[in-house]
């Protein structure tokens, strides 16, 4: 079945660097999604791309949809405190989401 | 403006317990879904439902239940619960044709003892 893979499973990073992350795919997707989630809540959007090469802003957010469809990258600059969290990204197949694994950040002040 | 709402927040069961956890949208959304979240293994999706009568079996499905009567709600239960059911479970919907940025609940974290 088709698969999503993240990179890096967390990392570490002092407050104002810039934080790069991606996700890759055994297969196609016409569409890719962003989601963090903070602790002890659920997954919120934070990016959604639907074309190949699309790359779309959200803030300190910027999130690209590869040209080959099977892979998708979320930079983050600048990066506080608050931005501690899982990130997912997540591929809709038909009536059903398929996630990765997430992408856990920590921000050290 | 709810959204999605799950409830109960936390729950610890015996194993060979039952229990239903509850989840409601008030946006209309026609498709809704349960996810099961353990360390490493990100969400996996447990059953899914596109409409209300219709439901079907996601990546994990072994050992709950589902059903959905009403557009807004769409409930989960666990039969007879085991310790490998111990999750945080998150319900997501979403609206149209085509499945796109669904919305969680906050989630429901389960302890099965």
């Amino acid at each position: 079945g088709q698969q999503l893979n993240q990179s890096p499973q967390s990392m570490f990073i002092q407050e104002g660097e810039d934080v790069s992350m991606n996700c890759t795919s055994s297969s196609i997707f016409n569409t890719w999604l962003w989601y963090k989630q903070d602790p002890g809540e659920g997954p919120v959007l934070l990016i959604a791309l639907y074309k190949a090469g699309e790359l779309t802003s959200n803030g300190r957010l910027t999130a690209q949809f590869g040209i080959t469809r099977k892979d998708s990258f979320l930079n983050i600059s600048a990066s506080i405190p608050s931005d501690v969290g899982i990130y997912f990204c997540a591929g809709p197949g038909t009536y059903k989401y398929i996630f990765g694994t997430g992408t856990r950040l920590k921000v050290l002040a | 403006n709810a959204g999605v709402t799950q409830t109960p927040k936390f729950q610890v069961l015996k194993t060979g317990q039952s229990m239903t956890l509850q989840c409601a949208q008030d946006m209309n959304h026609e498709y809704m879904s349960w996810y099961r979240q353990d360390p490493g293994m990100g969400l996996r999706l447990i059953h899914y439902s596109v409409g209300a009568g219709i439901t079907d079996q996601g990546e994990v499905p072994n050992g709950y239940n589902v059903s959905r009567s009403t557009t807004e709600d769409f409930p989960l239960r666990l039969l007879s619960a085991a310790p490998s059911q111990t999750s945080v479970y998150f319900c997501a919907s979403s609206i149209g044709s085509t499945v796109t940025e669904a919305f969680f609940g906050q989630g429901t974290r389960l302890t099965v003892v």
